[in-house]
């Protein structure tokens, strides 16, 4: 059974950082892009990062570049999102979800089949 | 970044009826890479339609997505109880992934 489990969230203040984890597990986690994305109740969904099966190429969305830095260890199947300078308006919970298999091409690289249950970060003075 | 316009905001039905949800893109999507996902509340987003057109795994077949270009659309054919949740359209073609704004299908 795939299983995503995210830990690391939490209150910080304003200028803070948080390391976020997410241990895979129930698949060759190796193979898999894999991405995070936050949720704010009561609105969408946002695409925070994404990352490729070795490390190698990270993408990130505009509101967080520079600031947060997606890594994995595929060694301990586990996905990180180290956040630095963190302001109010990334509070959230903080979701990871399962990407595009390696060799994937076309339709075939869809993502987000699996997701975490979510940690959730708040951001406040 | 690409924009997606959901529409419309909120559809008031009855279990039974037909769903039709729209999504528009502000520039050209691959449909190799226009996801729909449905989300309830306390719950993590979940992946109901890929590529445009394909069920992701587990997907009863009441749910279909078509489109091509800018303008995309899920349907559900005939709404069961479980089926009342806010609905995302999805691009992961170009960077940065965006989703639209949502359509909460209600129960009337």
């Amino acid at each position: 059974e795939v299983q995503l489990v995210e830990s690391g969230g939490g209150s910080v203040q304003p200028g803070g950082s948080l390391r976020l984890s997410c241990a895979a597990s129930g698949f060759t986690f190796s193979d898999h892009w894999m991405h995070w994305v936050r949720l704010v109740p009561g609105k969408g969904p946002v695409w925070v990062s994404r990352i490729n099966i070795d490390g190698s190429t990270t993408d990130y969305a505009d509101s967080v570049k520079g600031r947060f830095t997606i890594s994995r260890d595929n060694a301990k199947n586990t996905l990180f999102l180290q956040m630095n300078s963190l302001r109010a308006e990334d509070t959230a919970v903080y979701y990871c979800a399962r990407g595009g298999m390696r060799y994937c091409s076309g339709t075939s690289c869809y993502w987000g089949d699996y997701w975490g249950q979510g940690t959730l970060v708040t951001v406040s003075s | 970044e690409i924009v997606l316009t959901q529409s419309p905001g909120t559809l008031s039905l009855s279990p039974g009826e037909r769903a039709t949800l729209s999504c528009m893109a502000s520039q050209s999507v691959s449909r190799m890479y226009l996801a729909w996902f449905q989300q309830k509340r306390g719950q993590a987003p979940r992946l109901l339609i890929y590529g445009a057109s394909s069920r992701a795994t587990g997907i009863p077949d009441r749910f279909s997505g078509s489109g091509s270009g800018t303008d995309f659309t899920l349907t559900i054919s005939r709404l069961e109880p479980e089926d009342f949740a806010v609905y995302y359209c999805q691009q992961y073609d170009k960077s940065p992934l965006t989703f639209g704004g949502g359509t909460k299908v209600e129960i009337k």
